[in-house]
């Protein structure tokens, strides 16, 4: 079945430093998500990709929907501590039910002060 | 603005008992949906109710029942729980099914099951 692949499985940078994340499939698909899990709490939506190519920033986060449709990066600068959590890429195809939204396994994010 | 509310949040179960988890959201959302998540699996989707009065089926959905008993609240049921299911469990809800938009999911902030 569809799968996405999602890398790196971890990061541990220190706080000031850019991060870079990027999922990948081999399917293609018409909407690109990342969300953001906290410590103990569930996933909230970062950035929403619509249409191949576009590239959309949220304050310090940066995330681009691939020219193939295949894959997704998302960047934030300049890290600080509370960015620490798990972000998960999501892609999902139309035409389908909501069912067809799959996630990335996640990339866990430590930030050192 | 509560968004989506689960309960209970934490619960401890021995091989074979039942339990149902709750979920409510108070957004006026047409779906709703379980995910469970594991450690390294990243989330997957148990069972979702497009709209009221419809389920289907997800990815993972042996050993698990749910109810859409109105539009707002969304139950997940295990019958006869076992080991394999200690898990968390999050219900989440999106506006609606279909495009575009509705990949926009809103989460609980998930109920911790452990069976023993």
């Amino acid at each position: 079945g569809q799968q996405l692949n999602q890398s790196p499985q971890s990061m541990f940078i220190q706080e000031g430093e850019d991060v870079s994340m990027n999922c990948t499939s081999s399917s293609i698909f018409n909407t690109w998500l990342w969300y953001k899990q906290d410590p103990g709490e569930g996933p909230v939506l970062l950035i929403a990709l619509y249409k191949a190519g576009e590239l959309t920033s949220n304050g310090r986060l940066t995330a681009q929907f691939g020219i193939t449709r295949k894959d997704s990066f998302l960047n934030i600068s300049a890290s600080i501590p509370s960015d620490v959590g798990i972000y998960f890429c999501a892609a999902q195809n139309y035409g389908g039910s909501q069912g067809n939204l799959i996630f990335g396994k996640g990339t866990k994010l430590s930030v050192k002060p | 603005n509560a968004g989506v509310t689960q309960t209970p949040k934490f619960q401890v179960l021995k091989t074979g008992q039942s339990m149902t988890l709750q979920c409510a959201q108070d957004m006026n959302h047409n779906s709703m949906y379980w995910y469970r998540q594991d450690p390294g699996m990243g989330l997957r989707l148990i069972y979702y109710s497009a709209s009221e009065g419809t389920t289907d089926k997800g990815e993972v959905p042996n050993g698990y029942n749910v109810s859409r008993l109105n539009k707002r609240e969304f139950s997940l049921r295990l019958e006869s729980a076992a080991p394999s299911q200690t898990s968390v469990y999050f219900c989440a809800s999106s506006e609606r099914a279909g495009p575009p938009g509705t990949g926009e999911l809103f989460f609980g902030e998930g109920s911790r099951l452990t069976v023993l």
